[in-house]
Parts: structure tokens; sequence; C-alpha cells
């Protein structure tokens, strides 16, 4: 099942903040962020797994609430290259090596504009 | 180190054609996953492959089939292509399965 994002699309100034919102209805063992500029391949951001660990880009933070199964995903300081589309993509499952383990859901994507 | 390839990198079929799409791993990685992406459906998984065995498939039907070789390149086929196929393919590279991804500049296929 697709997982929800939230807004659809946002519009921020160089140097406001934003957050992005990935919410499931499933049980979920990780959560993956990236972002695909126009025509372009997505690039890795952020993975979030249950338990804690997490893996990603110095510049960027992003948050799992394992028990409501939501991601959240922080931009500050924007700049004018965080532009694009984001997209999260949740893996279901409780553990490593369940059925659904590397199998991963993408949203429906957020559009981010950053202008100067 | 090389990034992820694919080729070709666009193709024009007719319907009821059948479509084989090739996608070089970083070297090194050994999982393979492949998605669907249009504007309507948005990204769409289609196979996982590691250690040449396929691990997950996505909801898609017996047309789309893939493998991949003890070399960890991939190839996906597409069999009796339909109008619906028509998207851009992106294959993408892990380290290990569920790992960080590294995708690959995707196959833009359009079904006439």
């Amino acid at each position: 099942q697709q997982p929800v994002q939230s807004p659809q699309a946002v519009i921020l100034r160089e140097g406001e903040d934003a957050v992005i919102n990935c919410s499931s209805s499933k049980a979920l063992y990780s959560v993956h962020w990236y972002r695909q500029k126009h025509g372009e391949a997505p690039v890795f951001l952020m993975i979030l797994l249950k338990g804690g660990e997490q893996k990603g880009h110095d510049k960027i933070s992003a948050s799992f609430n394992e028990k409501k199964q939501q991601s959240s995903l922080y931009l500050t300081a924007s700049q004018l290259s965080y532009s694009g589309t984001y997209f999260c993509g949740t893996e279901e499952g409780t553990n490593a090596g369940g059925t659904s383990y590397g199998k991963l859901t993408f949203g429906q994507g957020t559009i981010l504009t950053v202008h100067p | 180190k090389a990034g992820v390839t694919q080729t070709p990198r666009y193709l024009i079929k007719t319907r009821g054609q059948q479509v084989t799409l090739s996608c070089s791993p970083i070297s090194g990685h050994r999982s393979v996953s492949w998605y669907q992406q249009t504007p309507g459906q948005g990204l769409q998984f289609l196979f996982e492959y590691f250690s040449e065995t396929q691990r997950n498939k996505g909801n898609f039907p017996g047309r789309f089939s893939g493998r991949q070789f003890s070399n960890s390149r991939s190839e996906m086929n597409v069999s009796t292509l339909e109008l619906g196929d028509s998207a851009l393919y992106l294959c993408a590279s892990s380290l290990r399965r569920n790992y960080e991804q590294y995708f690959g500049p995707g196959t833009r296929l359009t079904v006439t």
C-alpha cells in the first residue's frame, strides 16, 4: 500500500525551513527518502530503520515514529539546490528478512520549490 | 567509481513487441531493483534481485520479467508491449539489501 506524503507541494524562499511528512497504514521496517530533480534520477537522502538506526547526509535530518508509522524529513535553511520532488519509500514488515524486505513502496512525491 | 548505467537510454517500440532493458550496477553492489515511473502512477517497484535470485516482485503482470547475472548485471524484459507500458524504467543498485540505493539515469520507453 502506497504511503501518503504531505504536503503535495511547498514553495519556499531561500533560508526558510520545510517539513515533509510520510505516513503509512502498514507496520514499517524502514523509511527511505530520495530527491529527484526534473529529468534526473532520484538521489538518496536518508534511510531510517526500525530500532533507531539512521544513515544519511549531514545537512538532512529526519525522524521515524515506529508506533505511528510516520516519518518526517526536515529541510532547514533551504537553498536553491533543494528544489525538486521528494519521495519517501517505505518497506513493510517488522523485522529484517520479512516477506517485504527489499521492496520499496514510494509515496506520490512532494514538489519543493525554493525561490531566491 | 562509475555510477549505475542503463542501456538503451531511449527506446521506441510498437504494441505487441517485446523489449529488453539492461542495467549495470556500481562495482561491488549486489542488489539491483527495478522501478517504473509514470506521471500518473509515480514510482512503482517492479523487482529486486540479490545474488542472482529474485527476492521480491511488485504488482505487475507476468509480461514483466527480469534476471540477474553472476556479475550482478541485470536485465528486465517486457513481452507483448501495451501502450500503458510507456514509462521511464529506473534501475537502482545497492551494496546490500535494504540499503541506500543509487539510481541509474533510466530508460525511456515509448510504445506506439
